[in-house]
């Protein structure tokens, strides 16, 4: 079974800075890879998807993604953080069985004026 | 168009008590899933379904039923209602169990005291 490692359950950041989210998954390959957020009191969405086709995924709101085999290691980046980007962010690699994602246990960002 | 909707939005319930979570999606998804979202241990998979007809117990199953008569609606019974099970249930849906995206609703909030 998948398992995923997300570094730090609390990441601070200024306005304007560099926005790195930390994930770090099992051993083996995973056929997909997903970055979720979650916005306060809502469901989540999804911001990226890895599929093996490019190790670098751009996603939705200026976030992207490198896929890194040797780190088994799919950090999430963001040049310029804005106060929008405050919410909880989840990793969630699925497994080659049941292709189902298995959750991180998020990283809440936190962004200052 | 809706997407998934939820309901109730939140309950207090009462240890013992029966209680159903109902989940409707309109996007003729054949996949729903079950989550539960406690602070710092992420979102936890209960019960999914990859068509109707079908469902499969996920990592954390004990306590829990669900059914899937038909593509639409997918139920989630606590049959006799522990403190521990008070949470976040977020259900969510794919277009497949393959890897697709998930889309989630917005989540009900249960209490058991």
């Amino acid at each position: 079974a998948q398992s995923v490692t997300q570094l730090g359950s609390h990441v601070s950041v200024s306005e304007g800075a560099l926005v790195l989210l930390r994930c770090n998954y099992s051993s083996s390959v995973p056929p997909y890879l997903f970055w979720y957020v979650q916005y306060p009191n809502q469901g989540l969405q999804l911001l990226l998807k890895y599929t093996s086709a490019a190790t670098l995924v751009k996603g939705i709101n200026g976030f992207e993604a490198e896929f890194k085999k040797s780190e088994t290691s799919f950090h999430l980046t963001k040049p310029s953080a804005h106060m929008s980007d405050a919410a909880e962010y989840f990793c969630a690699p699925t497994s080659g069985g049941s292709y189902i994602p298995t959750f991180g246990r998020g990283t809440s960002l936190i962004v200052h004026p | 168009i809706a997407g998934i909707t939820q309901a109730p939005t939140s309950q207090i319930l009462a240890a013992g008590r029966r209680m159903t979570l109902r989940c409707t999606q309109d996007m003729r998804h054949n996949a729903m899933y079950w989550y539960r979202q406690d602070l710092g241990l992420g979102l936890r998979l209960i019960h999914y379904s990859n068509t109707a007809g079908t469902t499969g117990k996920g990592e954390v199953p004990d306590g829990y039923s669900v059914s899937r008569a038909n593509t639409d609606d997918f139920p989630l019974t606590l049959a006799s209602a522990v403190p521990s099970q008070t949470s976040v249930y977020f259900c969510a849906s794919s277009a497949t169990s393959g890897g697709n995206e998930q889309f989630f609703g917005p989540g009900t909030r249960l209490t058991v005291l």
